[in-house]
């Protein structure tokens, strides 16, 4: 079965600081990862994905994210947050044999303060 | 339509009344699934339909609970008995075939049971 765990409800951080959501994620097959956002009264959109390609993935609007197969981790960065960044963050994963259910983390609410 | 469309976007019921939440995916989109979104509770998974396998019922919270997809396309959600904990937002998603193929939201269902 896989999972995945967000540390962390809440981050707060001050525009122009780096922004690190964590994310672990457990699975018996090597996974598909992925990041989505939920920005304030929207639904939800992929920020980028892990497909077994490289391992340091880019996505939209300047985040990245490392995938780490020793640490089973799937981190959110981005070098300097900017106030719009402000929005719940999922980290999600599902096996990458067949076609399998989406498993998503808890959530983590990015704030950004000026 | 352009994009996964639900409805009713609000509803609200009181309590031991039955709800259909409708589901109208992106046309030609073979994965079809559902979600719940409680506060501090993420996304939960529900049920998961692609194209002509039997569906991934898993995540339905109880035998109140049901779920069809006629046609390969529309779905609708069925919530017997409502309950008070059912009150949550309903999010149906969409996708090409493909455990890597990122998902299209729709803005959700708000189901208020009172």
């Amino acid at each position: 079965a896989q999972s995945v765990t967000q540390l962390g409800s809440h981050v707060s951080v001050s525009e122009g600081a780096l922004v690190l959501l964590r994310c672990n994620y457990s699975s018996s097959v090597p996974p598909y990862l992925f990041w989505y956002v939920q920005y304030p009264n929207q639904g939800l959109q992929l920020l980028l994905k892990y497909t077994s390609a490289a391992t340091l993935v880019k996505g939209i609007n300047g985040f990245e994210a490392e995938f780490k197969k020793s640490e089973t981790s799937f981190h959110l960065t981005k070098p300097s947050a900017h106030m719009s960044d402000a929005a719940e963050y999922f980290c999600a994963v599902s096996p990458n044999t067949g076609f399998q259910k989406l498993v998503f983390g808890t959530g983590t609410r990015l704030l950004v303060s000026p | 339509g352009a994009g996964v469309s639900q409805s009713p976007s609000n509803k609200v019921t009181e309590k031991g009344k039955d709800v259909e939440l409708r589901c109208d995916p992106i046309s030609g989109h073979t994965a079809l699934y559902w979600y719940r979104q409680s506060l501090g509770q993420g996304l939960e998974f529900l049920i998961y339909f692609q194209g002509n396998s039997a569906p991934d019922k898993s995540g339905l919270p109880s035998d109140r609970f049901s779920a069809e997809r006629t046609g390969g396309s529309v779905s609708t959600l069925t919530i017997q008995r409502t309950q008070q904990e059912d009150s949550a937002v309903y999010l149906c998603a969409s996708s090409t075939e493909g455990a890597n193929e990122k998902l299209f939201f729709g803005s959700g269902t708000q189901l208020s049971v009172l």
